[in-house]
C-alpha cells in the first residue's frame, strides 16, 4: 500500500550548520510532496512543497529536492537557527486527491 | 483571512460514548481533510470531503464517520469510543482536491482524551 518512510527520526545540529531530512515514497502515482513543521503544541505548518514536474525548489534557507526515479525527496535547511527546532513531517499525495500520506516525522534540535 | 478553525479544542470522554468534532475551513476553501495524530502512529489520514461528498477514506473502522455541509464546514463523529481513540484530531482545508488547489492548511486540532 501507500507508504512514506522518513529518516532520521531525530537530528541534532549546531546553530549555523545544515540539516537534511530524507523521505522515500512507495506510490509511483504520487506527484505532490509537501513538508510541514510542527512546533510543540502547535498545528503543522506548511514550509515548502514540490510537485513532480520540478526537481528542486528553494525558499530562502529551505530547499527541497525530488528524485522521481528513486522515489525519494529531501528537505535541506541551511544556516540553522534555534527557532528551526521542531518536528518536521514529509508527505506525499497523488494530484487527484487531498489524501496526504505522512512520514513518521523528524525531531530537529538546533543547539545554540 | 481567518485560518482553519476547529472546535472544541479539548474534549474528555469515557469509553462507549460518542463525540462530534467540528471544522470550519479557510474562507473560499471547499476541500476538507481529517487526520488523526498520535505519538505511536504519527499522522494518519481519516477522510477527505469536497462539495459535500466523501472522496477518500483512510483505514479506520466504521465508528469513524464524517460529513461536509454546503458551506464547506465539516464534522467528524466517533461512536462507541475506545481508549485507543485518544489523539489529536486535525482538520486541513484546501481550495480544492486537485493540482495547485490541493495545498492543505491545518487547524490547531481537537485533543480528545478517552478515559
Amino acid at each position: 500500500g501507500e507508504n512514506v518512510e522518513q529518516h532520521p527520526s531525530t537530528l541534532s545540529v549546531q546553530e549555523g550548520d545544515s540539516a537534511v531530512i530524507k523521505c522515500t515514497y512507495s506510490d509511483s502515482a504520487s506527484n505532490y510532496f509537501p513538508w510541514y513543521k510542527q512546533e510543540l503544541g502547535k498545528r503543522p505548518q506548511l514550509i515548502i512543497d514540490i510537485r513532480s514536474n520540478v526537481g528542486e525548489k528553494k525558499d530562502q534557507r529551505i530547499a527541497v529536492t525530488l528524485n522521481k526515479t528513486a522515489k525519494h525527496f529531501s528537505l535541506h535547511i541551511t544556516e540553522t537557527q534555534p527557532e528551526d527546532s521542531a518536528v518536521y513531517f514529509c508527505a506525499a499525495s497523488s494530484g487527484n486527491t487531498g489524501k496526504l500520506i505522512f512520514g513518521q516525522g523528524t525531531t530537529l534540535q538546533v543547539k545554540p | 483571512k481567518a485560518g482553519v478553525t476547529q472546535t472544541p479544542r479539548y474534549l474528555i470522554k469515557t469509553r462507549g460514548q460518542q463525540v462530534t468534532l467540528s471544522c470550519s475551513p479557510i474562507s473560499g476553501h471547499r476541500s476538507v481533510s481529517w487526520y488523526q495524530q498520535t505519538p505511536g502512529q504519527g499522522l494518519q489520514f481519516l477522510f477527505e470531503y469536497f462539495s459535500e461528498t466523501q472522496r477518500n477514506k483512510g483505514n479506520f473502522p466504521g465508528r469513524f464517520s464524517g460529513r461536509q455541509f454546503s458551506n464547506s464546514r465539516s464534522e467528524m463523529n466517533v461512536s462507541t469510543l475506545e481508549l485507543g481513540d485518544s489523539a489529536l484530531y486535525l482538520c486541513a482545508s484546501s481550495l480544492g482536491p486537485r493540482g495547485p488547489k490541493n495545498i492543505q492548511y491545518f487547524g490547531a486540532g481537537t485533543r480528545l482524551s478517552v478515559l
